[in-house]
């Protein structure tokens, strides 16, 4: 069965201090990873997403990152304005199967 | 584009009640999802359409869910009878071929609240 664990399930950052968020995953095989950020109230909005280890992608202050385990959200400089739910999801090479996203990390920056 | 439309965006509604959501998804789009998401579980796929076609229900929890799609721009999500532990965010996401191909697009979601 494919499972997505998301760490740490919230984290408060001042503004300005990087970090970096982390989405273990475990499937048969790797089709896809997906990131994307969901505001209170609001469905989740696509970033990025990534289909081989060693991939990066950037967008702003974030940068998402593939290895076969795990992938990061690497946040630079914060802003308050960044601050959302952000959901990691992964999709299986066997046949056409959907998503499956992880539990989320809540990220707070405070100015 | 209006993006993925839902309705009604909150509801409240008495346990043994129906409930249907509704969801009009983007233009063009021929995949149809519908989640549920709670703090508990997170979100979680019910049900997927493909050209209006149901390919997937695994997802939906019991024969009290049912989902439908009549046409290419319409989808109702129906609970009967309602239960409180169906209370959460119901969301709609919409996609253009092949989900691997192409990004999801989700709906603004509905609040279902069963007392």
């Amino acid at each position: 069965e494919d499972q997505v664990t998301q760490s740490p399930e919230a984290l408060r950052l001042q503004e300005g201090e990087s970090s970096s968020l982390n989405c273990s995953y475990t499937v048969s095989g790797l089709r896809g990873l997906f990131w994307y950020r969901q505001d209170p109230g609001k469905g989740p909005e696509f970033l990025f997403t990534l289909y081989s280890a060693g991939e990066e992608k950037e967008k702003e202050r974030l940068k998402a990152t593939l290895t076969k385990k795990e992938s990061f959200l690497h946040i630079t400089a914060p802003k308050p304005e960044d601050s959302a739910t952000y959901l990691c999801a992964v999709q299986s090479n066997s046949g056409n199967t959907p998503l499956v996203f992880g539990k989320g990390t809540r990220l707070s920056v405070i100015a | 584009d209006a993006g993925v439309i839902q309705s009604p965006r909150h509801e409240v509604t008495e346990m043994g009640q129906e409930v249907t959501l509704r969801c009009k998804p983007i233009s063009g789009h021929d995949y149809l999802f519908w989640y549920r998401q709670t703090m508990m579980r997170g979100l979680e796929l019910l049900i997927y359409f493909n050209n209006n076609v149901p390919i997937d229900d695994s997802g939906m929890p019991e024969d009290r869910f049912s989902a439908k799609m009549p046409n290419a721009s319409f989808s109702t999500l129906k609970i009967q009878p309602s239960e409180p532990r169906d209370s959460a965010v119901y969301f709609c996401a919409s996609s253009l071929g092949r989900p691997l191909q192409e990004t999801q697009y989700f709906g603004p979601g509905t609040r279902l609240l069963v007392l």
